[in-house]
């Protein structure tokens, strides 16, 4: 199974900063269609996960364009430009290239 | 805008079995791969398991073989997740999210989520 690992854990920014999230896969995520199957959501307090980036660097419908996704094989990075207080939250990474799915532990997005 | 209505909080005792469902709007179910994710009191999010349409087929994670079985009413536009012999650590929110079930190897991600369904296992 693939074993996702994100890093920090936690994270305290100050609003208009940015934020910058790692996660790695034990395993490549690179599809023979030349996307890589790695996904990041935000869970807000008190509510269920949403879609922020998929196939590694594709903003889902309504994100802005304050977080961006990158890398390949087996290290990513969610950038997050400017943190707002709306930005608080667990982040995870999810790769979908090799079931069974595996999720990062989360990264605790709070502000300082 | 798809949403997916799930049904109530449920309390089991251990050994019991617990159905979810969750009710798709504004899509038709035959259109959507539907996964089943859960997250423990306090703890991250862990797949249980979905449709995975590069394999044509339901697959389940390790941990949930043998106890849970996913279904869908196309007539209904209702997803199932039934688990049985529920034990203390089965206590969690369980969600359901879908993606659109694309041609060829299309991916666009769980975009859209429940609201969660809460189960707890007390004796």
């Amino acid at each position: 199974d693939v074993v996702m690992t994100q890093s920090p854990l936690s994270l305290p920014v100050t609003p208009g900063e940015s934020a910058s999230i790692s996660c790695r896969s034990s395993q490549s995520l690179l599809h023979r269609n030349g996307y890589n199957y790695l996904d990041w959501y935000l869970q807000k307090p008190g509510q269920s996960p949403q879609l922020l980036v998929y196939l590694g660097s594709i903003r889902a419908a309504g994100v802005p364009d304050r977080f961006s996704g990158s890398g390949s094989g087996t290290d990513f990075t969610l950038k997050i430009s400017r943190v707002e207080a709306e930005d608080v939250g667990v982040y995870y990474c999810m790769q979908a290239l090799q079931p069974p799915r595996s999720f990062g532990q989360g990264t605790r997005l709070g502000i300082k | 805008q798809i949403q997916l209505v799930q049904s109530g909080a449920e309390v089991r005792k251990p050994g019991a079995s617990v159905k979810v469902s969750c009710k798709v709007a504004g899509y038709s179910l035959i259109f959507l791969s539907m996964h089943w994710v859960r997250q423990a009191p306090g703890k991250g999010l862990e797949w249980v398991g979905g449709f995975e349409a590069e394999e044509g087929k339901k697959i389940y994670a390790q941990n949930f073989q043998g106890r849970v079985i996913m279904t869908e009413d196309t007539s209904t536009d209702t997803a199932y997740m039934e688990l049985s012999s529920l034990r203390s650590d089965d206590a969690a929110v369980y969600y359901c999210t879908s993606q659109i079930t694309g041609s060829g190897s299309y991916y666009g991600g769980l975009d859209s989520w429940g609201q969660g369904t809460q189960v707890i296992v007390s004796s």
